[in-house]
């Protein structure tokens, strides 16, 4: 079965700085999809990022980036010029690629509490 | 477009009582899925369904829980009956293609008594 470890339960930052959350990931299958999911306190689960695995660029969205490092099952967000609705728990997940078959639910790790201090 | 709609947003019931979540996905999503997060065990899935199927429902707890999707605009999660550990965020979410981006619902907050 796969799994999602997050290692920091909780990080902070000064505004506008750059903050790097990781994630690791254990599976035996060569295509999956890696998400990065936000929660702020209104509970709402928001996609920031999503990255193919197949694909070997990193994904981008704005100010959020991704380094995802297949060989060494590595997936980590990086958050340029840290804003405070930033500021929220911020979820690592797995899903199981189209190729493989399977359950498409997605696998999700424990979390990590961002603060965004001003 | 409205995103994935659930209510009731909060609810707060007794032990033994029979507790109904509902989920409205997105428009023209084909995939529905039910997750739960608790402290303990963070977020996992109950149960998913394709085109109002149930495919995958190896995380449904007990015989107590229980999923329906009788249209593709509308599911039900029902606890009957309802224990205190059953306490948790129940979230619902949508997807418009296999493997494809999942999006969530606000979520119900139960708490059993």
């Amino acid at each position: 079965a796969q799994t999602v470890t997050q290692s920091q339960p909780e990080m902070s930052v000064q505004e506008a700085e750059t903050v790097t959350l990781s994630c690791t990931y254990d599976t035996s299958e060569s295509d999956y999809y890696l998400f990065w999911y936000k929660q702020p306190p209104s509970r709402q689960m928001i996609l920031v990022i999503r990255q193919e695995a197949y694909k070997q660029q990193n994904a981008t969205e704005n100010r959020f980036s991704v380094n995802f490092q297949k060989a060494a099952k590595s997936f980590s967000l990086k958050i340029s010029d840290s804003q405070l609705g930033d500021a929220a728990m911020y979820f690592c997940a797995y899903s199981t690629g189209r190729f493989q078959g399977g359950s498409e639910k997605l696998v999700f790790g424990k979390g990590t509490k961002l603060t965004v201090n001003p | 477009d409205a995103g994935v709609i659930q209510s009731p947003r909060h609810e707060v019931t007794e032990m033994g009582q029979e507790v109904t979540l509902r989920c409205k996905p997105i428009s023209g999503h084909d995939y529905l899925f039910w997750y739960r997060q608790t402290m303990m065990r963070g977020l996992e899935l109950l149960i998913y369904f394709n085109n109002n199927v149930p495919i995958d429902d190896s995380g449904m707890p007990e015989d107590r829980f229980s999923a329906k999707m009788p249209n593709a605009s509308f599911s039900t999660l029902k606890i009957q009956p309802s224990e205190p550990r059953d306490s948790a965020v129940y979230f619902c979410a949508s997807s418009g293609q296999g493997r494809g981006t999942q999006y969530f619902g606000p979520g119900t907050r139960l708490l059993v008594l």
